[in-house]
């Protein structure tokens, strides 16, 4: 069963405007959340992580919120340029320790058209 | 070279074949990881280094087997494999006190014939 899912495979917004990328999970032991993005014929890059004390972490035009009530979060973009087309990943970290185990949504591929 | 590498950068292989994947990181992190990600599925953790030392296997067939030299260096040692093996395979580093942030190399392209 999928801990992690994005639902929205693809997303289109137009250049200036805001995007909203959203991902939902399952697993309450989760308490660490992280945005990557990733560019065609190159790995993910780390954008932006939020933990889950907190309910909102900003990073100039990106911003994470969290609803652990409603085991959501979601990735703003503001405004959106046509360089932040690309995939965006969802990934959860659990309590288990320090162990590098990501589990991570099925992406979303944003386009943002000028 | 910066950052993490991987080659090859696309394989194509036969069932029959062995072939492997190399990793090689230029950030001075001490864990490294193997992940696959399948067509319409997540990124799926496959193995975790920590100084070299493997310190997960999620459940991976034995056809995959990996190594891990020194800190710097990751190999994905493939043989007899299936088609359904074939995906993205990617790398990435960290410090193992910050495993999250996780720094991925491009991926090689595996195709199973």
């Amino acid at each position: 069963d999928q801990q992690v899912k994005q639902n929205s495979p693809s997303l289109s917004v137009q250049e200036g405007r805001i995007s909203i990328l959203n991902c939902d999970y399952t697993n309450s032991m989760f308490d660490y959340f992280l945005w990557y993005k990733k560019y065609p014929a190159e790995g993910p890059t780390f954008l932006i992580s939020i933990s889950s004390i907190k309910d909102k972490n900003e990073d100039g035009r990106f911003t994470v919120f969290l609803n652990k009530s409603a085991k959501h979060l979601s990735l703003h973009i503001v405004p959106s340029q046509p360089g932040d087309s690309a995939v965006y990943f969802c990934a959860a970290s659990g309590t288990s320790g320090n162990t590098g185990k990501l589990i991570f949504g099925q992406g979303t591929t944003l386009q943002v058209k000028p | 070279e910066t950052g993490v590498t991987q080659t090859p950068r696309h394989l194509v292989m036969g069932m029959t074949n062995k072939k492997s994947l190399k990793c090689e990181q230029h950030l001075g992190h001490n864990a490294m990881y193997w992940y696959k990600q399948s067509a319409k599925k997540p990124l799926e953790l496959m193995f975790v280094y920590n100084f070299k030392e493997q310190t997960e296997n999620n459940s991976v067939p034995s056809r995959f087997s990996p190594e891990c030299p020194n800190s710097s260096h990751l190999f994905l040692h493939l043989h007899t494999l299936q088609p359904e093996d074939s995906a993205l395979y990617l790398c990435a580093s960290s410090q193992p006190t910050d495993t999250d942030t996780q720094y991925f190399g491009p991926g090689t392209r595996l195709t199973v014939l």
